[in-house]
C-alpha cells in the first residue's frame, strides 16, 4: 500500500536548525512536495523534489533519495514565523491516473 | 493575495440541504482538485480535473459532485450530507498534474 510517515511535533529555537523528515512506501513514484500550513491557512508551497539530492532555496532545503523513500526538510536560521505545520506530499501515478497522498504532517514550534 | 478564491469561506448547512462550493484560479493552470481537511487526519485528494476532464475520484462518496465547466472554475455540489462531513475543503490549482499547486483558502464547512 501507500504510505506517509513524518514526526508529527517538534520543537526548536529561534535561530537554529531543525530537519523534519519524511519517509515514503509508494509504487511509480513521480516527485516528493512540501508544502507549509500556518494554522487557520491554506497550505503553501515550498519544494519539489523529483531528483535524489538537496535542493536550496534560501533558509529552507529539500532532500530526496528515492532508493530510501526518504527526505528531509532543511529549515535554518529559524525566526518565528517558521512555526506551522509542514507537509510532506508524494505524487506516483497508478493505473493511468495521477495521485497524490499527504502525510499527516509535522508540527513545529519556534521558541524564542 | 493569492491566484486562487473559494466561495463561501464558511457555510453551515442541515443534512437535508443541497448546496455548491465555488472555486475559481486566475493563474492559467489547467488543473484543478479538490481537498478535505479534516482535524488530526491528513489532507485528502477528492478529485483532480486535468483540461476540464476528472482524471481522479478518490472513492468519494456520490453526495460530493465535482463539476468543472472550463479550466479556471471548479464546483463542490453537495446534498445530503452527514456531520462527518464537516471539515475544511480546499481547492488547488497546478499548470499540469505533476507541478506545485496552489491553494485556495478554503471553505470552512459545518453540517448539523
Amino acid at each position: 500500500g501507500q504510505n506517509i510517515d513524518q514526526p508529527t511535533e517538534m520543537t526548536a529555537t529561534e535561530g537554529a536548525i531543525v530537519q523534519i523528515n519524511c519517509t515514503y512506501q509508494t509504487s511509480g513514484f513521480n516527485g516528493l512536495f512540501w508544502y507549509q500550513q500556518h494554522a487557520g491557512e491554506a497550505p503553501t508551497f515550498l519544494s519539489y523534489n523529483v531528483l535524489d539530492g538537496l535542493e536550496e532555496k534560501g533558509r529552507f532545503s529539500s532532500f530526496l533519495s528515492r532508493s530510501k523513500g526518504y527526505s528531509y526538510l532543511l529549515l535554518k536560521e529559524l525566526q518565528m514565523k517558521d512555526s506551522a505545520s509542514y507537509l510532506c506530499a508524494v505524487s506516483f501515478h497508478m493505473d493511468s491516473s495521477y495521485k497524490l497522498i499527504f502525510g499527516s504532517g509535522t508540527r513545529l514550534l519556534v521558541r524564542p | 493575495e493569492t491566484g486562487v478564491t473559494q466561495t463561501p469561506r464558511h457555510l453551515v448547512m442541515g443534512m437535508t440541504n443541497k448546496k455548491s462550493l465555488k472555486c475559481e484560479q486566475h493563474l492559467g493552470h489547467n488543473a484543478m482538485y479538490w481537498y478535505k481537511q479534516s482535524a488530526k487526519k491528513p489532507l485528502e485528494l477528492m478529485f483532480v480535473y486535468s483540461l476540464e476532464e476528472r482524471v481522479e475520484n478518490n472513492s468519494v462518496p456520490s453526495r460530493f459532485s465535482p463539476e468543472c465547466p472550463n479550466s479556471s472554475h471548479l464546483f463542490l455540489h453537495l446534498h445530503t450530507l452527514q456531520p462527518e462531513d464537516s471539515a475544511l475543503y480546499l481547492c488547488a490549482s497546478s499548470a499540469s498534474d505533476s507541478y506545485e499547486q496552489y491553494f485556495g483558502p478554503g471553505t470552512r464547512l459545518t453540517v448539523t
